[in-house]
């Protein structure tokens, strides 16, 4: 089975602090993303990477950074953490263009 | 902008009867659709997928069906399970290279015993 694993479930974080959220998957996949999950907007894809080192921008990324030095590995910055980045955050990959598969999900919350 | 959506916002069902979730999709050039299930506190879990090129496809308790001609995705689940309740959301592929997905913003299914 895909695993994908999300470092923390749960995080508490001040206004200001720089943020790391780490995600690894164990099937060799191209493809991995990050989201947040807000109630009543859905899913927003915040970066996503196909490559080691290459990242894109998806919908919402203002106020967060992505780093990919390996495969298996993507992490999440979020330089100066804010409360509106109060969020579920979502980690997922993917085979090429098939479907991703999700990590459990950090819910950070900024005070 | 061309997104996914869903029909119903929310579905109650009694235990043991079947359930179908909507979703209609609005970009034509989408060719690869999904089905997940998140269950509270949960990341979304992958259900069943089904390309453009096929009409129908089931798996274990569930069936997905796509017409194409009306942008249209659904759902069934079979003798449907308290174990079932959950939010239900779609998501297409709208041909980007990288697997890009877009989301629709789920269907809350409610089991009653």
């Amino acid at each position: 089975d895909v695993k994908v694993t999300q470092s923390s479930r749960y995080l508490v974080k001040r206004t200001g602090e720089k943020v790391f959220l780490e995600c690894v998957q164990d099937m060799d996949h191209e493809n991995m993303f990050w989201y947040r999950q807000d109630p009543g907007l859905g899913l927003r894809l915040i970066y996503f990477s196909y490559d080691v080192k290459m990242k894109e921008k998806g919908d919402i990324p203002e106020g967060y950074s992505v780093s990919r030095e390996k495969k298996e590995r993507f992490s999440l910055i979020l330089e100066s953490a804010s409360t509106n980045q109060t969020s579920m955050y979502l980690c997922a990959s993917s085979l090429r263009r098939l479907g991703a598969f999700f990590g459990q999900g950090t819910r950070l919350t900024v005070v | 902008g061309e997104s996914v959506g869903l029909h119903l916002p929310t579905l109650s069902v009694q235990e043991g009867d079947n359930s179908i979730i909507n979703c209609a999709y609005s970009n034509s050039a989408s060719d690869y659709f999904i089905w997940y299930k998140q269950e509270s506190g949960k990341g979304p879990q992958f259900i069943i997928d089904i390309r453009s090129n096929m009409d129908k496809r089931q798996g274990q308790r569930v069936t997905v069906l796509l017409n194409k001609t009306v942008k249209h995705l659904s759902l069934q689940i079979a003798a449907t399970q308290p174990g079932d309740s959950a939010v239900y959301f779609c998501a297409e592929n709208y041909g980007g290279s990288q697997g890009n997905l877009i989301f629709g913003k789920g269907t809350k299914l409610s089991v009653k015993p």
